[in-house]
């Protein structure tokens, strides 16, 4: 069956330090994969999404994500974390036709 | 570009009501979505359309959901009678092409649904 794992509800980070949020996913076939952020009472906006190619994947607002097949992850990440991250971010990955989305994880970023 | 556009964004209804949500997907985009997510998961999609037929509707509950999308535009979602466990935010998307297989797909604001 395809699914999403995140398996933290919060990631606590300083600003300024790095962050990364996790995901693995479990899908038959290539995985298609996503990340999207949502803030408070609004939509989710699309960050970045792996469909083949390198590992590493660039996206919006300075976030990366790292596809590792071998252990069937694709964790997001940024090199320097700023306060207006703090927000609910959803790992995603395509499955029969449609996204299947992970629980969300909630990025707390202190001053 | 103008993005999703949904309404209302706050509904608050007693169960055995009904309701009904709009949704205006991004101008060109094939495919609409709609999705609920209750409190503390991620969306589930609920039914998916490709112009005005639908291509997925596994997951609406056809006892008591209904959709449409009328002229491949517009589309409407609407609860009848509601219950309290359908008590969510409910997210409409679009994308450019059937599946949004490798298109990324857009969403609305929202529209939070509270039952009493």
């Amino acid at each position: 069956a395809q699914s999403v794992a995140q398996p933290e509800d919060q990631v606590n980070v300083a600003e300024g330090n790095p962050l990364t949020v996790k995901c693995t996913y479990s899908v038959s076939g290539n995985p298609y994969l996503f990340w999207y952020v949502q803030y408070p009472n609004r939509g989710l906006q699309f960050l970045l999404k792996y469909i083949t190619g390198d590992n590493l994947v660039k996206g919006s607002y300075g976030f990366e994500a790292e596809f590792n097949k071998s252990q069937t992850s694709f964790h997001l990440k940024k090199p320097s974390a700023l306060v207006s991250d703090s927000a609910l971010y959803f790992c995603a990955v395509r499955g029969f036709g449609k996204l299947i989305f992970g629980a969300g994880t909630r990025l707390a970023v202190h001053p | 570009e103008a993005g999703v556009a949904q309404s209302p964004r706050y509904k608050i209804i007693e169960k055995r009501q009904s309701v009904a949500f709009w949704c205006n997907p991004i101008s060109g985009h094939a495919t609409l979505y709609w999705y609920q997510q209750i409190l503390g998961q991620g969306p589930k999609l609920l039914i998916q359309f490709q112009n005005n037929g639908v291509v997925d509707d596994s997951q609406l509950p056809k006892d008591r959901f209904s959709a449409e999308r009328l002229k491949g535009v517009d589309s409407t979602l609407k609860i009848q009678p509601a219950k309290l466990e359908d008590s969510a935010v409910y997210l409409c998307a679009s994308s450019l092409v059937v599946g949004g297989s490798t298109y990324e797909q857009y969403f609305g604001p929202g529209t939070r649904l509270t039952v009493t």
